[in-house]
């Protein structure tokens, strides 16, 4: 079984400051990590993505994330937010094979 | 390439009526995904196909829902007898591979009355 937890439901940053989101999973088997982000009235956006490899992970919009295995946790991070990251960001754990297992989401308000 | 297409974008309808929501995945991809998203459960997922036979649809609300894959092109979701607490929004997803992200399709947002 594979679980997601994320840490706020809602998170607040004034515009130009570090973006923090956290996300913390339970697996049995090494896990594939996905963040995904959700703009108003649209669909999932893939992020970025862990699979192997690599522990620190650029996506687009100048967002990376770093899974630490030790802490089983897949935060997500940008050094600078700007209005257009207001949007609904989703951590997302699987195994190979699976499905995808989402947390409940997190909504950024970007403050100017 | 034109992504995942879903439709209708938009529904509404009266409790008790038949509801048919479709979708197209990307061509090449062998795994297609069903999930509901709600205020107050969040993104569920209902049921996967894979090489269009279902593998797990344990996240199916109840009998009322039903979903088919004829083809590797094609797929729906039914609801029959809808009623007001199906209300939410309806997405489609596709897969390549096993370790591959999923690409979602832009949503049928559902309207019981």
């Amino acid at each position: 079984a594979q679980s997601v937890t994320q840490l706020g439901s809602h998170v607040s940053v004034s515009e130009g400051a570090l973006v923090l989101l956290r996300c913390n999973y339970s697996s049995s088997v090494p896990p594939y990590l996905f963040w995904y982000v959700q703009y108003p009235n649209q669909g999932l956006q893939l992020l970025l993505k862990y699979t192997t490899g690599a522990t620190l992970v650029k996506g687009i919009n100048g967002f990376e994330a770093e899974f630490k295995k030790s802490e089983t946790s897949f935060h997500l991070t940008k050094p600078s937010a700007h209005m257009s990251d207001a949007a609904e960001y989703f951590c997302a754990v699987s195994t190979a094979g699976n499905k995808l297992t989402f947390g409940g989401g997190t909504r950024v308000l970007v403050k100017p | 390439d034109a992504g995942v297409i879903q439709s209708p974008r938009h529904e509404v309808t009266e409790m008790g009526q038949e509801v048919t929501l479709r979708c197209k995945p990307i061509s090449g991809h062998n795994s297609l995904f069903w999930y509901r998203q709600t205020m107050m459960r969040g993104l569920e997922l209902l049921i996967y196909f894979n090489n269009n036979v279902p593998i797990d649809d344990s996240g199916m609300p109840e009998d009322r829902f039903s979903a088919k894959m004829p083809n590797a092109s094609f797929s729906t979701l039914k609801i029959q007898p809808s009623e007001p607490r199906d209300s939410a929004v309806y997405f489609c997803a596709s897969r390549l591979g096993s370790s591959d992200e999923q690409y979602f399709g832009p949503g049928t947002r559902l309207t019981v009355t």
